[in-house]
């Protein structure tokens, strides 16, 4: 299973809306798809599990949709401290777990 | 609170083995499997394998096969991720992940901070 996330880099402007693609070869089950922001110098931290659930803590600006091959997540208002690394995640029968090769989003 | 903290930097030389330790606390050690997760500086994140710390029963990626050990120790609440034949691809900065699960959903809620394994000659 591969992940392909688009774009490759996103720059924006702080209060302007984020769209991160997540396209998967194959389809995987939406309770398995997860997104994670990595800052630099930090571990990923959890943001969306499940396709669309919110872990703890994390902002509602932050949402997750989609199914089978097509997941989005989607910052709605972006914040200065949104501007990071996104990966998106799941979880398959081998290799057991896939990431996709991240999305970086940069201040515009 | 629950936490997974992570043994310090090593240097190795090509063709030596590394151990990284992963000591959890704050929660039931043996309720959640853990995963290591390793990243080469300035690439995106990969999988190496994963523990069930109750059975002690581990998979690996196909890259890492006969290279990776799993281990745990469930007196210390530790786990160990052992890699052997290093490379100096094998630079990078290892990860252990703790596995929850939310009725059918499975995600990774708590990171150690890494452990940074250079090899070098």
């Amino acid at each position: 299973l591969v992940l392909t996330q688009s774009p490759g880099t996103l720059s924006l402007s702080p209060g302007e809306r984020a769209t991160l693609s997540c396209r998967a070869n194959q389809g995987v089950s939406s309770s398995y798809l997860a997104w994670y922001q990595q800052k630099p110098g930090q571990a990923p931290r959890l943001l969306i599990y499940g396709a669309s659930s919110r872990a703890t803590g994390i902002p509602d600006r932050f949402s997750g949709r989609g199914s089978g091959t097509d997941f989005t997540l989607t910052i709605s208002r972006l914040e200065p401290e949104d501007f990071a690394v996104y990966y998106c995640q799941q979880y398959g029968s081998s290799p057991s777990v896939t990431f996709g090769q991240g999305t970086r989003l940069e201040i515009k | 609170q629950a936490q997974l903290v992570q043994s310090g930097a090593e240097v190795k030389k090509p063709g030596a083995s590394v151990k990284v330790s992963c000591k959890a606390s704050g929660y039931v050690f043996s309720g959640y499997s853990l995963y290591w997760v390793r990243q080469a500086p300035g690439q995106g994140l990969e999988w190496m394998g994963w523990i069930n710390t109750n059975s002690g029963v581990s998979e690996y990626s196909q890259r890492f096969q006969g290279r990776v050990t799993m281990t745990r120790d469930t007196s210390i609440t530790t786990a160990y991720m052992e890699l052997s034949g290093l490379r100096s691809d094998d630079t990078a900065l290892y990860y252990c992940a703790r596995e929850e699960a939310v009725g059918p959903t499975r995600a990774f809620d708590i990171w150690g901070q890494g452990t940074m394994v250079t090899v070098s000659s």
